[in-house]
């Protein structure tokens, strides 16, 4: 399977807690986008990389996250003392870069489901 | 800023009649359109995308969306519904020149009856 692929598929844990996911993108695309879903709602914009860098962070993004891409391939997602209103499904995509600036097609992992009881 | 409205939370049809999800765009430059499907337990996968050759466009499984500019639409249509086509549908805009970042609708859910 060489789409993207994202572990664990879920994720129980108590408030306060930390916790970790990872994101391995298609191979060759240069391009890391981190997404978050609640229920009843579109994905909503958390993050991006391009290569190791992190270009761009959503307000969404509190002080309790952090996300890291080390090498430019996989990436890893840390959401630090948990609370209830981070239960959400963490959605990873990667694109493969534009040389014209224009938009290239995003594939989507599976997600991570986290439930923070 | 951009953005995008789904008009509507829920559709059902029955099968073999057509589907038409209705979606609106706010932007303030030319933006690429997008519809993504996902199927429960699934990722979310393109169903098609528009970005600023014809204004109709085809995907996959038989769908399609035209880009109307003068009324900020992007609806998409279907002929015929499968069983297969139940499942929350987004209609996504970006912007050029935003490395690829996409801004979701609030998702409509297609159910199809026998």
């Amino acid at each position: 399977d060489t789409g993207v692929s994202q572990d664990p598929r879920h994720k129980i844990t108590k408030r306060g807690q930390n916790v970790t996911f990872r994101c391995d993108p298609i191979s060759e695309h240069n391009r890391l986008y981190w997404y978050r879903q609640t229920l009843g709602q579109g994905p909503e914009f958390l993050t991006y990389f391009q290569n190791e860098a992190q270009l761009e962070k959503s307000r969404l993004l509190s002080d309790r996250f952090s996300a890291e891409r080390p090498k430019g391939s996989f990436s890893t997602l840390e959401i630090q003392r948990t609370e209830q209103g981070d239960s959400a499904m963490y959605l990873c995509a990667s694109s493969p870069h534009s040389f014209d600036g224009g938009n290239t097609e995003a594939f989507f992992g599976q997600g991570t489901r986290l439930t923070v009881v | 800023a951009q953005s995008v409205t789904q008009l509507d939370s829920h559709v059902s049809v029955s099968e073999g009649t057509p589907v038409l999800l209705r979606c609106n765009y706010s932007s303030s430059y030319s933006p690429s359109l997008f519809w993504y499907v996902q199927h429960p337990n699934k990722g979310l996968q393109l169903l098609l995308k528009y970005t600023s050759a014809a204004t109709l466009v085809k995907g996959i499984n038989g769908f399609e969306a035209e880009f109307k500019k003068s009324e900020t639409s992007f609806h998409l249509t279907k002929p015929s519904a499968h069983m297969s086509d139940a499942a929350e549908y987004f209609c996504v805009v970006s912007i050029a020149g935003t490395a690829s970042k996409l801004t979701f609708g609030t998702g409509t859910r297609l159910q199809v009856t026998l």
